[in-house]
């Protein structure tokens, strides 16, 4: 079974604080990315990467910035939290083929107080 | 990117066919059908995908019009469990990037 791994269930961080989100696939995927979930407002996508060291900005990217230094992880960084990136975050991994199936991990859900 | 739209909610219940339309008018020729769905509190489950054909697996069926301008996903016997969001998202080459809607929430009742 593909296997999307994030590496905090919860986490509460103060405002201010830099926060690292790590995401970590063990499928081989090329394509990862990171998408904060809100109430009301579904599923947006923040960062994606399509490679090692490559990135993308989603509908969303400010206040946040990404790494891939290695292609099984993608980590969502939060330069200074701010009360409002009070979120549930979901990493994904997406397998390439003549259909793309994209893979979720269980999320993250960042509380800035 | 081709949007789509889905209605906000629907019920069901339980034993019966749940019908789920999206339309996605704007798709290009590339550009893939998919179903995810999210029960409260989990990340999102992939249910199947297609181009034109329709789709069978185990989970449900999906009927793309001829047009490919508008899909249903067809959960042949809805149970509580099928009870969450569902998101039709349409995406193509590996790279694009993979923007949700605001999914239709189904509840199905007993």
């Amino acid at each position: 079974d593909v296997k999307v791994t994030q590496s905090s269930r919860y986490l509460v961080k103060r405002t201010g604080e830099k926060v690292f989100l790590e995401c970590v696939q063990d499928m081989d995927h090329e394509n990862m990315f990171w998408y904060r979930q809100d109430p009301g407002l579904g599923l947006r996508l923040i960062y994606f990467s399509y490679d090692v060291k490559m990135k993308e900005k989603g509908d969303i990217p400010e206040g946040y910035s990404v790494s891939r230094e290695k292609k099984e992880r993608f980590s969502l960084i939060l330069e200074s939290a701010s009360t409002n990136q009070t979120s549930m975050y979901l990493c994904a991994s997406l397998e390439e083929g003549p259909g793309y199936e994209q893979y979720f991990g269980p999320g993250t859900r960042l509380t800035v107080t | 990117d081709a949007k789509t739209t889905q209605p906000t909610s629907m019920d069901c219940a339980e034993g019966r066919a749940a019908n789920l339309p999206c339309n996605h008018s704007t798709i290009s020729g590339n550009e893939y059908v998919y179903w995810y769905r999210q029960i409260h509190s989990q990340g999102p489950q992939y249910i199947i995908h297609g181009l034109k054909n329709n789709e069978t697996n185990e989970m449900a069926s999906l009927i793309i019009t001829e047009d490919r301008k508008s899909s249903t996903l067809i959960l042949p016997h809805a149970t509580l469990r099928d009870t969450a969001v569902y998101y039709c998202i349409v995406f193509g080459a590996a790279g694009n990037k993979l923007t949700f809607g605001g999914g239709t929430r189904v509840l199905v009742k007993p």
